[in-house]
């Protein structure tokens, strides 16, 4: 069955590098999602990509599908503390709506 | 709007308890589903909604019974607790936008089983 990869699984940087997070699907997908999950928090929604190749940025986070719409990839420029939590790709399995497939997350620590 | 209310906040059992997890979103919205959290495991989908009446089974079901009388309200029932089933259970609701949807969560049961 479909499985969402997602790498690194922990992630440690300085606060102002960069950080990218990697999800791959093993079928094509209709569309991904990321949502952001601060410590001791639920899901947060962030964005969701559809079309092949597309490229959506918010503020500092930019957001790429690929091309075969099998990989997807989460790019943070100049971390904060703020930025701290694990992020979640995620995409459906078939065409039926109500169910999503998380990766399992990579968990970005931020230091000062 | 309250959005997704997941109650209660906390629970411990004892193996072979059983208990209801409950969810009520006020959004009107089609779709809901269960997911449990486990360090290093991500979000497992349990069990799905996409209309009242209507319920299928996600990755990991084995245990968890649910049910949709309303479309507000999506009940999880575990009915003989287990050790493995401590963890944190999640509930969202969603809409079809045409292009896919986005997922709103409640904030989280923890649970344990000792």
């Amino acid at each position: 069955g479909q499985q969402v990869m997602q790498i690194p699984q922990y992630q440690h940087v300085q606060e102002g590098e960069d950080f990218t997070t990697y999800c791959n699907s093993s079928t094509t997908l209709s569309n991904i999602q990321w949502y952001k999950q601060r410590p001791g928090g639920h899901p947060v929604f962030l964005i969701q990509l559809v079309k092949s190749g597309e490229v959506k940025k918010q503020k500092r986070l930019t957001f790429q599908f690929g091309e075969a719409k099998k990989n997807s990839s989460l790019h943070i420029t100049a971390t904060q503390t703020t930025d701290v939590g694990t992020y979640f790709c995620a995409g459906p399995r078939g065409s039926t709506l109500g169910r999503l497939y998380f990766g399992r997350g990579t968990q970005l620590t931020v230091w000062p | 709007n309250a959005g997704v209310t997941q109650t209660p906040k906390f629970q411990v059992l004892k193996t072979g308890q059983s208990m209801t997890l409950q969810c009520a979103q006020d959004m009107n919205h089609e779709y809901m589903s269960w997911y449990r959290q486990d360090p290093g495991m991500g979000l497992r989908l349990i069990h799905y909604s996409v209309g009242a009446g209507i319920t299928d089974q996600g990755e990991v079901p084995n245990g968890y019974n649910v049910s949709r009388s309303t479309t507000e309200d999506f009940p999880l029932r575990l009915l003989s607790a287990a050790p493995s089933q401590t963890s944190v259970y999640f509930c969202a609701s969603s809409y079809s936008s045409g292009e896919g949807e986005k997922l709103f969560f409640g904030s989280g049961t923890q649970l344990s089983v000792l």
